[in-house]
């Protein structure tokens, strides 16, 4: 069985700052994991994904992603934040089965 | 083609309606997929369809009834729904093979049940 923990439901930074956002994962087999961004009344959008090639995962718009076991984290990183970034961000993961498991969401809010 | 399409973009019925949602991909997937997304919610999984059968059903009441009448194409039937049924619907697709796990999303239908 997979889950995921998104924490922090809401995250507030300035533009032009760091952008972190924290997922960590259980898995029983080597998962894969995902970063979704959603955008108000839209699908969800890939950010990037870690299948079990490099740790270090960079993604669309600036995004990127380091895949550590030993903390069972995928945190997702900006280096410097957009007003276009604002949006709903989910972390999921999939092992063996095709079911994709999300986390609770983060609503990441850009202040200028 | 990279583009899971799903029409209507909007839906409103009666709760003695019977509609259709329909959603397709040109990319050769062989799994398609029905979530629901409540408002600030996560999507959450109805059913999957893996070579046009069910394989997965998440104890979904019956008044949803999903059909793939082929690879590309998959619809959601609606008969008798709820007020609390009203939420965005979104279809996604995949490879449905170890290794390509990565799935397509639509950019759903804002079902609203009156």
């Amino acid at each position: 069985a997979q889950s995921v923990t998104q924490l922090g439901s809401h995250v507030s930074v300035s533009e032009g700052a760091l952008v972190l956002l924290r997922c960590n994962y259980s898995s029983s087999v080597p998962p894969y994991l995902f970063w979704y961004v959603q955008y108000p009344n839209q699908g969800l959008q890939l950010l990037l994904k870690y299948t079990s090639a490099a740790t270090l995962v960079k993604g669309i718009n600036g995004f990127e992603a380091e895949f550590k076991k030993s903390e069972t984290s995928f945190h997702l990183t900006k280096p410097s934040a957009h007003m276009s970034d604002a949006a709903e961000y989910f972390c999921a993961v999939t092992g063996s089965a095709r079911q994709l498991t999300f986390g609770s969401g983060t609503q990441l809010t850009v202040l200028p | 083609d990279t583009e899971v399409t799903q029409t209507p973009k909007h839906l409103v019925m009666g709760m003695t309606n019977k509609k259709s949602l329909k959603c397709e991909q040109h990319m050769g997937h062989r799994a398609m997929y029905w979530y629901k997304q409540k408002a600030k919610k996560p999507p959450e999984l109805m059913f999957v369809y893996s070579y046009e059968k069910l394989s997965i059903n998440e104890s979904v009441p019956s008044r949803f009834s999903p059909e793939c009448p082929n690879s590309s194409l998959l619809n959601l039937h609606l008969h008798a729904l709820q007020p609390e049924d009203s939420a965005l619907y979104l279809c996604a697709s995949s490879q449905d093979r170890e290794g390509q796990r990565r799935q397509f999303f639509g950019p759903g239908t804002r079902l609203t049940v009156l």
